[in-house]
């Protein structure tokens, strides 16, 4: 019982560089969702995916793009990596066509741009 | 859209005291509000959550209150051990369309020994 996987847990890159943060839930949840954590600043959506096929920006998408390649994965990609993007990045997902709406999050990606 | 505030951000209490965690929304279409526990180096986990045609409801030593005129939803947490040292987090998600929740701040509750 898996839940939602991320890889990787740690990564450094250099300003410019590019790189896709994979997540895979297994519970045949619709909706998925990646968050980035800052001090201070809580929880912050980038994208989300309703359902298989669909994605929409969130708070803070500017630098990022997603791809839902099945309904089991959703990858956040970012082309040009600024310092700006050091975070802490959660997917997550849920089902809302069951009576439970909790949200179950991977354990995170630590990321630093230098 | 929906504005969530937390406060504290921080909040010390020694063990067996009772810890208090409130929440501001904005959007009064909002009608469903988890609460989340982050303990150090993994993800948010939720620990109790409230819908709007309820007042208060309780988990062992867990509680949450909300207040639908006011806009705004407590995390009453009483005698408080050490592991209850974490980041909590307060989240209010609308009802109808899309299911996107918008989360507080956090507060990060220390329990001393």
């Amino acid at each position: 019982n898996a839940g939602v996987t991320q890889t990787p847990k740690f990564q450094v890159l250099k300003t410019g560089q590019s790189m896709t943060l994979q997540c895979a839930q297994d519970m045949n949840h619709n909706s998925m969702y990646w968050y980035r954590q800052d001090p201070g600043m809580g929880l912050r959506l980038i994208y989300y995916s309703a359902s298989e096929g669909t994605t929409d920006k969130g708070e803070v998408p500017n630098g990022y793009n997603v791809s839902r390649l099945n309904k089991r994965e959703f990858s956040l990609r970012l082309e040009s990596a600024a310092p700006s993007q050091t975070s802490v990045y959660f997917c997550a997902s849920t089902d809302r066509d069951r009576t439970n709406e909790k949200l179950f999050f991977g354990s995170g990606t630590q990321l630093s741009v230098l | 859209g929906e504005n969530v505030e937390q406060h504290p951000s921080t909040l010390s209490v020694q063990e067996g005291d009772s810890a208090v965690i409130k929440c501001t929304y904005s959007d009064s279409a909002s009608n469903y509000f988890p609460w989340y526990k982050q303990e150090l180096g993994k993800g948010p986990q939720l620990i109790i959550d409230i819908r709007s045609n309820v007042g208060e409801k309780k988990d062992q030593r867990i509680a949450v209150t909300l207040n639908k005129t006011a806009k705004h939803f407590s995390l009453h947490i009483t005698e408080t051990q050490p592991e209850d040292s974490a980041v909590y987090f307060c989240a209010a998600i609308r009802g109808g369309g899309s299911y996107i929740p918008t989360f507080g701040r956090g507060t990060s509750l220390i329990v001393h020994p």
